[in-house]
């Protein structure tokens, strides 16, 4: 089945630590997207990329990194340098023709401890 | 700067029923998309349905419609025959037609409405 996997569905992390969160596609998909959801409010842009090697930063990009070595995989890296990173991170990837209607990926929930 | 105003933070509907929800949005741009995407209890965003603006019909899928007034710039969905699997979070997205340096792959949600459906 064609789709977007994250992983994992629930990551705890230090203060301090840097994690990082997965995000695969076999839709074959050329742009990838990570957005981030807080309660009460709708998704905000991060980062995304729309080819391999090549990535963009979003609204609020800081405090987060990203890399696109592959063409099904965008794995975002949230860094000590986020003040507040407690939040439910979305994962998104399209095509890059017509609409470009993005599916996404079933989430990752990250609480810093 | 898109914007997408979302005014009703809360709805609730009669399983059977049709409800509707209202989304507005502010951009100077004559081409774009529009999309309302649901988010179950799961979390995991769902599309519903898209909306091209240089489109004059109003897109429809199964018991999902929307009314489309681009002088207004208003972009309502329309639930038909509710059920209780509808019950959740639907939110309502912006993206721009033109290709401006990439940025044009955004989607600008709106906060969302939370959807009820009783019994």
């Amino acid at each position: 089945d064609g789709g977007i996997t994250q992983s994992p569905k629930y990551l705890f992390r230090k203060e301090g630590q840097n994690v990082t969160l997965s995000c695969e596609q076999n839709l074959n998909h050329d742009a990838m997207y990570w957005y981030r959801q807080d309660p009460g409010q709708g998704l905000r842009l991060i980062y995304y990329s729309q080819i391999v090697n090549d990535f963009q930063k979003g609204d609020i990009a800081e405090g987060y990194s990203v890399s696109r070595e592959k063409k099904e995989s965008f794995p975002l890296t949230v860094t000590s340098a986020q003040k507040n990173p407690t939040a439910f991170y979305l994962c998104a990837s399209s095509t890059r023709v017509g609409p470009d209607t993005q599916y996404f990926g079933p989430g990752t929930r990250l609480t810093v401890l | 700067a898109q914007t997408v105003t979302q005014s009703q933070p809360e709805m609730s509907v009669q399983e059977a029923e049709t409800v509707t929800l209202s989304c507005t949005y502010d951009t100077s741009e004559s081409d774009y998309y529009l999309f309302w995407y649901k988010q179950p209890p799961s979390r995991q965003m769902i599309l519903v349905i898209r909306q091209e603006a240089y489109k004059q019909q109003n897109a429809t899928e199964n018991r999902f419609s929307v009314n489309f007034q681009k002088a207004a710039k208003s972009f309502s969905l329309k639930i038909s025959d509710s059920q209780l699997g509808d019950a959740a979070m639907y939110f309502c997205a912006y993206r721009s037609f033109r290709n401006s340096g990439g940025s044009n792959y955004k989607l600008t949600f709106g906060k969302g409405t939370l959807l009820t459906v009783n019994p």
